[in-house]
């Protein structure tokens, strides 16, 4: 079990908007920045999204992070092909005193 | 961009011990902190702990505390992680990856390795 929670999946067909959730506490979210990854198949996580809204250079303006109280969320716009993937959400925790992750949610685009 | 390079994939026995290796950029290496993350089969993303390479400053996720060991040698920009005695549980594939950090807790993980899958038999 997690300590981040995130729905195991979600989907779209091309062009839509997709959202996704992460779920956690006022010892993690609450109290810290929120981080997303993107792991395409077979390959190593990217940093999609860090400090709640930045993207790295290089990550299309169509992923957008945010973060409200112990959630936050991140949106793919425009959803491509090439989106289909795992996406984690991360963030320290201060009672847990270590980087946790969400479960992971699947993106299929249909 | 930072590149880091990962030792080759492994393949081991229970009891057995293993020092898996992740090469970073001479040339900063030892300004950056480097963490460690574990992916068992099908499973998601677990952080495992941070090495400073520039004082070997370690920290260690509570759940890998005492079940592995991380270390460096800055003089040739490298970071390890080490099993004294592996288990079947441990076939996963290990991240390493540059930590951006504040006041020394880590906030994300910048730049990945191409990772290092450990298989290990009982």
């Amino acid at each position: 079990q997690s300590v981040l929670t995130q729905p195991p999946s979600a989907s779209g067909t091309p062009g839509q908007r997709v959202i996704m959730s992460c779920s956690g506490s006022r010892s993690n979210i609450g109290s810290n920045t929120v981080n997303w990854y993107q792991q395409l198949p077979g390959t190593a996580p990217k940093l999609l999204i860090h400090s709640n809204n930045q993207r790295p250079l290089g990550v299309p303006d169509r992923f957008t992070g945010s973060k409200s109280g112990t959630s936050a969320s991140l949106a793919i716009s425009g959803l491509q092909s090439e989106d289909e993937a795992d996406y984690y959400c991360a963030a320290w925790d201060d009672s847990l005193n270590a980087y946790v992750f969400g479960g992971g949610a699947k993106v299929t685009v249909l | 961009e930072v590149q880091l390079v990962q030792s080759g994939a492994e393949v081991k026995k229970a009891g057995e011990s293993l020092k898996i290796s992740c090469k970073g950029p001479g040339y900063s290496f030892y300004t950056y902190w480097i963490a460690w993350v574990r992916q068992m089969p099908g499973k998601g993303l677990e952080w495992m702990g941070i090495i400073y390479p520039g004082d070997s400053d370690t920290r260690y996720s509570p759940s890998f505390q005492g079940q592995v060991t991380i270390s460096a040698d800055k003089s040739i920009s490298t970071a390890y992680l080490q099993w004294s005695g592996l288990k079947a549980s441990d076939t996963a594939i290990y991240y390493c990856a540059t930590v951006v950090t504040r006041q020394d807790v880590p906030q994300y993980f910048q730049h990945w390795g191409q990772g290092t899958l450990v298989t290990v038999s009982s």
